[in-house]
């Protein structure tokens, strides 16, 4: 079944170190997305990638970084510079570009940092 | 800019009993409007969408939203609430000043048996 994958599903890190959040999709699908879902609030956008080697930020991109190598891989780094990185992390992709376009989720990463 | 509001954070329900989550948004300037729907410990599906044309759209599992452009509202309606349907709700209106999807906070949905 066609999907999107995100690993791993719980991830504990301490405060200074930096971790990747792993996210494949074997849709086909040309654009990924990297949200963040905290508690009350809605999906706040943190990077999108349109094609392959080439990425934007979105609203809230201070503190992360991501690649985009292969069509199929869209990994997202939360840097000790992220003053509150503990959150519940989705990536999302979509077949072609449109806000009108359907998102397809994976089911997320919670990171923890103590 | 385009925001979007759902003024409920919760709204516990009776099984079998109606329900309506609200959904308002800022901009009537022509928009694209979702709802997506977390299952617990999950990422988000879509439930249904409005692009154009009929104001009223379905889902296959009995939901129904309809787009009001003079009240900028898109609320979604099911007549009889399954103990299955507890999630959190997600509404979600395109922003065509900057080609990005608007959320609004979500509103969880607590079935009562």
């Amino acid at each position: 079944d066609g999907g999107i994958t995100q690993s791993p599903k719980y991830l504990f890190r301490k405060e200074g170190q930096n971790v990747t959040l792993s996210c494949e999709q074997n849709l086909n699908h040309d654009a990924m997305y990297w949200y963040r879902q905290d508690p009350g609030q809605g999906l706040r956008l943190i990077y999108y990638s349109q094609i392959v080697n080439d990425f934007q930020k979105g609203d809230i991109a201070e503190g992360y970084s991501v690649s985009r190598e292969k069509k199929e891989s869209f990994p997202l780094t939360v840097t000790s510079a992220q003053k509150n990185p503990t959150a519940f992390y989705l990536c999302a992709s979509t077949m072609g570009q449109g806000v009108h376009k359907v998102l397809h989720f994976g089911n997320g990463t919670r990171l923890t940092v103590t | 800019a385009q925001s979007v509001t759902q003024l409920d954070s919760q709204v516990p329900v009776f099984e079998e009993a109606p329900v309506e989550l609200r959904c308002n948004y800022s901009s009537s300037v022509s928009v694209y409007l979702f709802w997506y729907v977390q299952y617990p410990n999950q990422g988000l599906q879509l439930l249904l969408k409005y692009l154009s044309g009929s104001t009223l759209v379905e889902s296959i599992n009995g939901f129904e939203a309809e787009f009001n452009k003079s009240q900028t509202s898109f609320h979604l309606r099911k007549p009889s609430v399954h103990i299955s349907d507890t999630a959190e709700y997600f509404c979600a209106v395109s922003d065509n000043s900057n080609y990005q999807l608007i959320w609004g906070a979500g509103t969880k949905l607590i079935i009562k048996p």
